[in-house]
């Protein structure tokens, strides 16, 4: 069972340009949640989405950034005219459907580094 | 709402010293615990969770007791070594919110 895979692993932008980040959960799951993490800094909650739906997008911020899980195929984490402050590690995880309760872990993925020029 | 506390970094350790990374939690009702590992360069590794009061999550020599009555989950080992370099997350889950906290940077010199 192959684990949470995102690619690009390593990704460059000039200010201005657009950036893909794409993110296949484990086989199973589909809860798809994405964060950010600047240099030496923690983990900060961005997005929560299911099958074609946003769940939570408190995280994100309201202008340039967007995501979507569709029916088939990867989450995508899109941010439009990057700015040298998007640089970061941008971190998939995703979790089976579980119970009222929050039983189930999330299972991160390698991580994207997003570097802007 | 709910949140997760953690003792600051970094911690720097001897090998085979003793580890505690403190961490606490406030929450409504009764998470799932985790701790979680991230190493240089890496995304974050699951290390041990506790999913009810009293139980004791274990892996990899590291221990972790879910008290409820003190909402706390610290993380232990008796003797670290240098490969336990790392970040160490404190995390609840309950329903479909999940916190982590803010990380503590372990470095054990040899």
């Amino acid at each position: 069972n192959a684990g949470v895979m995102q690619n690009p692993r390593h990704l460059v932008r000039r200010r201005g340009q657009e950036a893909r980040l794409r993110c296949s959960p484990m086989k199973g799951h589909s809860h798809v949640y994405w964060y950010r993490q600047l240099p030496e800094e923690g983990l900060k909650f961005m997005v929560y989405l299911q099958k074609e739906n946003i769940i939570d997008e408190s995280g994100m911020p309201k202008e340039r950034f967007s995501a979507e899980f569709p029916k088939e195929g990867p989450s995508i984490l899109r941010i439009q005219q990057v700015v040298r402050g998007d640089s970061a590690a941008y971190f998939c995880a995703s979790s089976p459907p579980g119970l009222a309760g929050g039983l189930y872990e999330q299972y991160f993925g390698p991580g994207t580094r997003l570097t802007v020029t | 709402g709910d949140s997760v506390t953690q003792m600051e970094g970094p911690v720097t350790l001897s090998e085979e010293a003793f580890l505690t990374i403190n961490c606490t939690y406030t929450a409504t009702g009764y998470p799932s615990l985790f701790w979680y590992v991230q190493y240089p360069g890496e995304g974050l590794q699951l290390l041990l969770k506790a999913t009810k009061a009293d139980d004791k999550g274990s892996n990899k020599g590291f221990e972790a007791t879910y008290r409820k009555e003190t909402t706390s989950f610290h993380l232990e080992k008796g003797s670290v070594q240098v490969s336990d370099s790392a970040v160490y997350f404190c995390a609840l889950s309950y329903g479909q919110n999940f916190v982590f906290g803010p990380g503590t940077r372990l470095s054990v010199l040899p």
